[in-house]
């Protein structure tokens, strides 16, 4: 089956330093639809970035992501976190017309300290 | 901002009781998911429609779990004998059909306490 995997369950950043949050994939989706869900505290899942183009850029609120289809990756990075990025970060996967359901994966919990 | 609404927020059964929960999708999106949420954080895929029809559901969600989408009326996610593994945040979500990213947008949540 398909499968997303975010190998850091917790990540602590200093404000003003570069966040990397790690995605990696399985699928058998011919056409496959990429995300970042932020999940701030008690409210609801909300996508962060998008994307379905491989080795192209992806840029929303200082995040950014690139999917490679060739190392089968989609990795988040921010280059100065802020303390108001804290919160859950889940990677997630969907066939690309999205009938089909969201696999998400384990989620990073990221804590950025003064 | 989404504009999925749950309700209700909280809900707390006894084992064995019944628990149903209700979702609203935004306006003009005919495909709703159900997805539950651990207390790990990791999301369970449970079901989802198309407008009344259902997609897909998993195994749990046809002997446990009800779930429908009527026309004119708020969808709906019922648990017919509470266990307490199913204490959990059930989540809700809605897209439009057709779309060509396959964003969904998500509800607050119905968090489920099962004593």
């Amino acid at each position: 089956g398909d499968s997303v995997t975010q190998t850091e369950g917790l990540v602590t950043v200093t404000e003003g330093l570069p966040v990397k949050l790690n995605c990696t994939y399985q699928t058998t989706y011919l056409t496959i639809a990429f995300f970042w869900y932020v999940q701030y505290l008690n409210e609801a899942p909300q996508v962060l970035l998008r994307s379905s183009t491989d080795n192209k850029r992806t840029e929303h609120q200082g995040f950014h992501a690139t999917l490679h289809k060739s190392s089968s990756s989609f990795h988040l990075q921010k280059s100065s976190a802020q303390l108001s990025d804290s919160a859950l970060y889940y990677c997630a996967l969907s066939d690309h017309y999205g009938n089909e359901k969201i696999t998400f994966g384990a989620g990073t919990k990221l804590t950025i300290k003064p | 901002n989404s504009k999925v609404i749950q309700t209700p927020r909280y809900l707390v059964k006894g084992q064995g009781q019944k628990a149903k929960m209700r979702c609203i999708p935004e306006k003009g999106h005919p495909v709703v998911f159900w997805y539950q949420q651990n207390k790990n954080n990791e999301f369970k895929f449970l079901i989802n429609f198309q407008n009344q029809e259902v997609l897909q559901q998993i195994d749990m969600t046809e002997k446990r779990f009800s779930a429908e989408c009527p026309s004119n009326s708020p969808c709906s996610l019922e648990i017919q004998s509470s266990e307490a593994g199913d204490s959990a945040l059930y989540l809700c979500a809605s897209r439009t059909g057709g779309a060509h990213y396959a964003e969904q947008f998500f509800g607050p949540g119905t968090r489920l306490t099962v004593l």
